[in-house]
């Protein structure tokens, strides 16, 4: 069946434009993350989703990210006023639920701000 | 608050050496545990994981882990490494009953030559 899928897959963008990251988890997967890669820096969560519900957004590194599930399906990760700093890979995974179950990687979203 | 550290940053081997890479944990209770592993191109997949029962799990590929509680630890092993193992590989955990965020360490690159 078909895995995680994430769109673009690439994004190049001028420092202080709005960018939006999206995420297709799994059919079924109830449970769904967004987490930053960056360079030697490993996984940083940022948000889960259990259904529609993100129960923790402290992960969040500011205000300027948001994020959104609908239908408890699709994802989408927004970055307002972006900044250099925010340039790294965003990944997504989904799971069948919370905490005991394996999750899967999408392929990720490789965000450069220039 | 939940904490992985992954001890060697960067290891390289020859083929059929073996392989032992470090993960301890900080947690006040009980936890799941993952290996997760992202060859060179590809999603992040996982290679094992413990939640109960017996705490030496057995993965893809392989590859092994010990769970001890004692030394909040889950070092994966493999006796005899292939040149397809190089790849980055990233131990997580879970606290049960907690706000089911996963923390992942910061990773392992591992080389081998063939």
């Amino acid at each position: 069946g078909a895995g995680v899928s994430q769109s673009p897959s690439n994004k190049v963008t001028e420092k202080g434009k709005d960018v939006e990251l999206r995420c297709d988890p799994i059919s079924g997967h109830t449970a769904l993350y967004w987490y930053r890669q960056s360079l030697g820096q490993g996984l940083e969560f940022l948000i889960y989703f259990q259904g529609n519900s993100a129960p923790d957004k402290s992960g969040l590194p500011s205000d300027r990210f948001s994020a959104e599930r609908t239908g408890g399906s699709v994802s989408t990760l927004t970055i307002q006023r972006t900044q250099q700093e925010d340039s790294a890979v965003y990944l997504c995974a989904s799971s069948l639920r919370l905490a005991e179950e394996t999750q899967y990687f999408g392929p990720g979203t490789r965000l450069l701000v220039l | 608050a939940q904490s992985v550290s992954q001890h060697n940053h960067h290891v390289i081997l020859s083929e059929a050496a073996s392989l032992e890479l470090g993960c301890n944990y900080s947690y006040g209770g009980t936890v799941n545990l993952f290996w997760y592993v992202q060859y060179p191109g590809q999603h992040l997949q996982l290679l094992l994981k413990y939640f109960s029962g017996d705490p030496l799990v057995k993965g893809i590929k392989g590859f092994e882990a010990e769970f001890i509680k004692s030394k909040f630890s889950f070092n994966l092993r493999k006796p005899s490494v292939q040149w397809s193992d190089t790849a980055e590989y990233f131990c997580a955990v879970i606290g049960k009953g907690g706000s089911y965020i996963p923390t992942f360490g910061r990773g392992t690159s591992l080389i081998v030559h063939p």
